[in-house]
């Protein structure tokens, strides 16, 4: 498909365990963003790449937290030693340009449940 | 802290009549707007934006309202179809970020 792809779609990691997301932008998108959202909260900022440079990882929660989008296409989002509070739904966006007026689009999401 | 806050958590409409969703913010900085719509399972979809320059977009159905003297934002769906019934985000941005609201869930009633 054209749109923005994640994968695993649900994830269930045991507390402690490390874990990897990954998002498939839309061929050809400079600008990537992380976001995580939390049960009935919108969505918050973690990171933003401009092809493979990441130009700002201040949402980052902890140095546990760690994402790379090496080739400046597909981006992975790490989490190490995850802790309850990591769960949530880990989204990825995309857009076309550099301007952030460029329209995000959304992946579905990937569904982290830590136990 | 909440820079953008979305008051109502649920909002319920007849079909045909005007939904308005309604978004406050406390950065004067931030300078472009959004609203986003989520279905269950799903990323959300941009719907419309407003930049600060400007107090009122339309598309459609849609319409976006900004008042930067109040720091409020709005969003107008008239008329409101049963497939509106979702969830929205009203978003800001200044530089690379976007902060999001928490979200109103939107019931459109046949």
């Amino acid at each position: 498909g054209a749109g923005v792809s994640q994968s695993p779609r649900y994830k269930v990691a045991k507390r402690g365990q490390d874990v990897a997301l990954r998002c498939d932008p839309i061929s050809g998108h400079v600008s990537l963003f992380w976001y995580q959202q939390a049960l009935g909260q919108g969505p918050e900022f973690l990171t933003y790449f401009q092809n493979e440079a990441q130009l700002d990882k201040s949402g980052l929660p902890s140095d546990r937290f760690f994402a790379e989008r090496p080739e400046g296409s597909v981006s992975t989002l790490k989490i190490q030693r995850t802790q309850q509070e990591d769960s949530a739904v880990y989204l990825c966006a995309s857009t076309g340009l550099v301007s952030r007026q460029e329209t995000q689009y959304f992946g579905p999401g990937t569904r982290l449940l830590v136990l | 802290d909440q820079q953008v806050k979305q008051n109502s958590p649920s909002l319920s409409v007849q079909e045909g009549r005007i939904s308005i969703l309604n978004c406050d913010y406390t950065n004067s900085m931030f300078d472009y707007f959004l609203w986003y719509k989520k279905y269950p399972a799903e990323g959300p979809t941009f719907l419309i934006s407003i930049s600060s320059i400007k107090d009122k977009n339309e598309d459609g159905r849609f319409t976006v309202f900004l008042n930067k003297s109040a720091k409020h934002l709005s969003l107008h769906i008239v008329p409101s179809q049963p497939g509106d019934s979702a969830v929205y985000f009203c978003a800001a941005s200044t530089g690379n970020q976007f902060y999001f609201g928490t979200g109103t869930s939107l019931t459109v009633i046949p």
